[in-house]
């Protein structure tokens, strides 16, 4: 099936650094979220996002959804230990209700 | 908030049996629920969607004979893997929404082994 492309694919930072990877798609889609997946266990959403060009925060947490609607950021500012973890960006086309996954960035954190 | 609850967390079955997967909201109605596959370190693709009392809609190359799949009730949806062979060995996640919200709750995933 269609996959969105993310960047990077894996990080290595240091604590307090911030982070930032995006989200690029063929298609347009009209809705994009952002989950994170912990090992072992289903993703869980961090940010929705629903116009094209609307940026929205969540604590420590920035995404947008670009204007051409083919693509998305997602910004982590101030890394903790429990950013740990995979992150994915998913797309939904209006009408078809259904979520394409991107191929998910993971975070490591270096000691 | 929306929770969904996937049993059991981990399986493992001898190659040649069927096994059972629940995915249950627990506080929403699910009118639609997805049912997805992920490999090691793979991204989520996605197997059949299922609308409560119709027959699921499975994507391009998921063979509807070996994955069964049932959404008997607004609350239920179950994933049955038949005869299962070890390149069936994956993650599975299922994932439901109600008609009208934004929202894709995920269950917290099942971990199939098939030896």
């Amino acid at each position: 099936g269609q996959q969105l492309n993310q960047s990077p694919q894996s990080m290595f930072i240091q604590e307090g650094e911030d982070v930032s990877m995006n989200c690029t798609s063929s298609s347009i889609f009209n809705t994009w979220l952002w989950y994170k997946q912990d090992p072992g266990e289903g993703p869980v959403l961090l940010i929705a996002l629903y116009k094209a060009g609307e940026l929205t925060s969540n604590g420590r947490l920035t995404a947008q959804f670009g204007i051409t609607r083919k693509d998305s950021f997602l910004n982590i500012s101030a890394s903790i230990p429990s950013d740990v973890g995979i992150y994915f960006c998913a797309g939904e086309d209006f009408g078809n209700e259904k979520l394409t996954f991107g191929t998910g960035t993971r975070l490591t954190i270096i000691p | 908030g929306a929770v969904v609850s996937q049993h059991p967390s981990w399986v493992i079955c001898k190659s040649g049996t069927s096994v059972k997967i629940e995915c249950r909201s627990l506080d929403f109605q699910a009118t639609t629920m997805f049912w997805y596959r992920q490999f090691p370190k793979q991204s989520l693709m996605l197997m059949a969607t299922s609308n409560e009392g119709s027959k699921a809609t499975y994507e391009q190359g998921v063979e509807k004979d070996k994955f069964l799949i049932n959404h008997a009730s607004l609350t239920l949806s179950t994933l049955t893997v038949t005869s299962a062979h070890p390149e069936d060995s994956s993650f599975y996640i299922c994932s439901a929404r109600t008609t009208g919200s934004y929202g894709y709750t995920f269950g917290s995933g099942t971990r199939l082994t098939v030896v």
